[in-house]
């Protein structure tokens, strides 16, 4: 089956914008997490979406935000960018695996590199 | 915060020689994944051991959970040039909806 797929793959913008990253899970996932990856930071958890609502959220200003639709395709959006936002934001997602309430493996898309001048 | 640290922070061998990663941990999880990253690309999932599992195998991976130690190590048999890339451990917390946390990440080069 398809792979976790992200649009655009990259994207430059200056401080101040905004900017809307989208993730289109595989087929039958409905959980959709995203994270934030650096050099000097390393991978981070954004947030987490199941079935439209969101579960789980990581330390991160109120700028970051994000929504999954009934498809479960998500979108994030960071307002107001800042220079430091520059990274590459990876989106996963996950189905119910061994009758657990929640997702075991997750599934990286090949993710969205921003870079904000 | 990081919740697992992957030790070494880098490791360089010969193709043919086994590497060996470890990945340290701040709390009880529900299970322990590793990945695999190719120069910043997506991450692939590469072996899950849960919580109540000791050791587990696939093809020429081994991975080893110490729940007691909060440790996992990742042992790669028989290195191809092909396996450098950056391995991370994730630890899902225990309870609840899991909340998956990654490590520092281990940089692996294998020269051919």
């Amino acid at each position: 089956k398809a792979g976790v797929t992200q649009t655009p793959r990259y994207l430059i913008k200056t401080r101040g914008q905004q900017v809307t990253l989208s993730c289109s899970p595989i087929s039958g996932h409905r959980s959709v997490s995203w994270y934030q990856q650096t050099p000097g930071q390393g991978l981070q958890f954004l947030f987490e979406y199941f079935s439209e609502t969101q579960r789980n959220k990581g330390n991160f200003p109120g700028r970051f935000s994000g929504r999954q639709f009934s498809n479960s395709r998500s979108e994030m959006n960071v307002s107001t960018l800042e220079l430091g936002d520059s990274a590459l934001y990876l989106c996963a997602s996950a189905g119910l695996a061994g009758g657990q309430p929640a997702p075991d493996t997750q599934y990286f898309g090949p993710g969205t590199r921003l870079t904000v001048l | 915060s990081q919740q697992g640290e992957e030790d070494p922070q880098a490791l360089s061998i010969q193709e043919g020689e086994n590497a060996t990663m470890n990945c340290s941990y701040k709390t009880s999880i529900n299970n322990l994944q590793w990945y695999r990253q190719n120069s910043g690309r997506g991450l692939v999932h590469l072996i899950l051991i849960r919580s109540n599992e000791r050791e587990k195998h696939s093809g020429r991976l081994r991975v080893t959970l110490d729940t007691s130690k909060k440790s996992s190590s990742l042992l790669i048999t028989a290195s191809r040039a092909a396996d450098t890339a950056s391995y991370f451990c994730a630890t899902a917390l225990s309870g609840g909806y899991q909340k998956v946390t990654f490590g520092t990440g281990t940089k692996l080069q294998v020269i051919p």
